[in-house]
């Protein structure tokens, strides 16, 4: 099984700002996604990260506000940008190896 | 993606059985069915998937019909530390669809003393 690691594992940020994710996998994958998870909801899929390409965006989310980087097979970064209040959530970090596992998760909080 | 519907929520009591039950009515041949459990503050877990009839592990069993269009999660004998959100989710394990998953609204078990 994947471990995966997030950074920072909770962040409080001023509206207008950016925030980083950096996302650490123990092992080569291919595959890589990231979620959004609003207080008390479901996990909604921003992007998928795949090494070699540019990122496919879900409907909903565009680049321009959630720019990712991938630049190896066990590293991704996800930046939240322009923060609102309205981006408070969690955002996580998932690979698929042999069934899809995620990371723990970043908790942001934009004032 | 074939969409899913399960119970938003259940109550259970220490040591009984849970059954939560899947509706996936529009899966596909490819999809497998995949259960995972997420506690507050922590990315989901992977629990159990299947492709159809039952699969059994150390944590749990899951059901599937010949038809597929539906599963269910057996939880035996649950404990406090059971209580979370429990989320079934259907894809394509072979890629084909990007590979990704799609969650529904999952269902919140609470298990009580």
């Amino acid at each position: 099984s994947a471990v995966i690691s997030q950074k920072p594992s909770r962040d409080i940020c001023q509206r207008g700002t950016s925030l980083t994710i950096q996302c650490q996998v123990d092992s080569q994958v291919t595959m890589m996604f990231w979620y959004r998870q609003q207080p008390g909801q479901s996990l909604t899929l921003i992007a998928t990260a795949n090494q070699g390409s540019e990122a496919t965006y879900e409907s909903g989310f565009v680049i321009d506000k959630f720019p990712i980087s991938r630049p190896n097979l066990t590293f991704s970064t996800l930046t939240v940008s322009n923060l609102s209040p309205e981006d408070s959530s969690i955002y996580l970090c998932s690979v698929k190896q042999e069934t899809q596992y995620f990371g723990p998760g970043t908790r942001l909080l934009v004032l | 993606l074939a969409k899913t519907t399960q119970p938003i929520s259940m109550d259970s009591y220490e040591g009984q059985e849970v059954n939560i039950t899947c509706s996936h009515n529009n899966i596909a041949t490819n999809d497998y069915i995949t259960w995972y459990q997420q506690f507050p503050s922590q990315g989901p877990r992977f629990i159990i998937q299947g492709y159809k009839t039952k699969v059994t592990n150390e944590v749990a069993s899951l059901f599937i019909p010949a038809d597929r269009k539906s599963s269910t999660l057996s939880l035996p004998r649950v404990s406090l530390s059971d209580t979370a959100v429990y989320y079934c989710l259907v894809g394509d394990l072979f890629y084909n669809q990007g590979g990704k998953l799609i969650f529904g609204q999952g269902t919140e078990l609470s298990v009580k003393p």
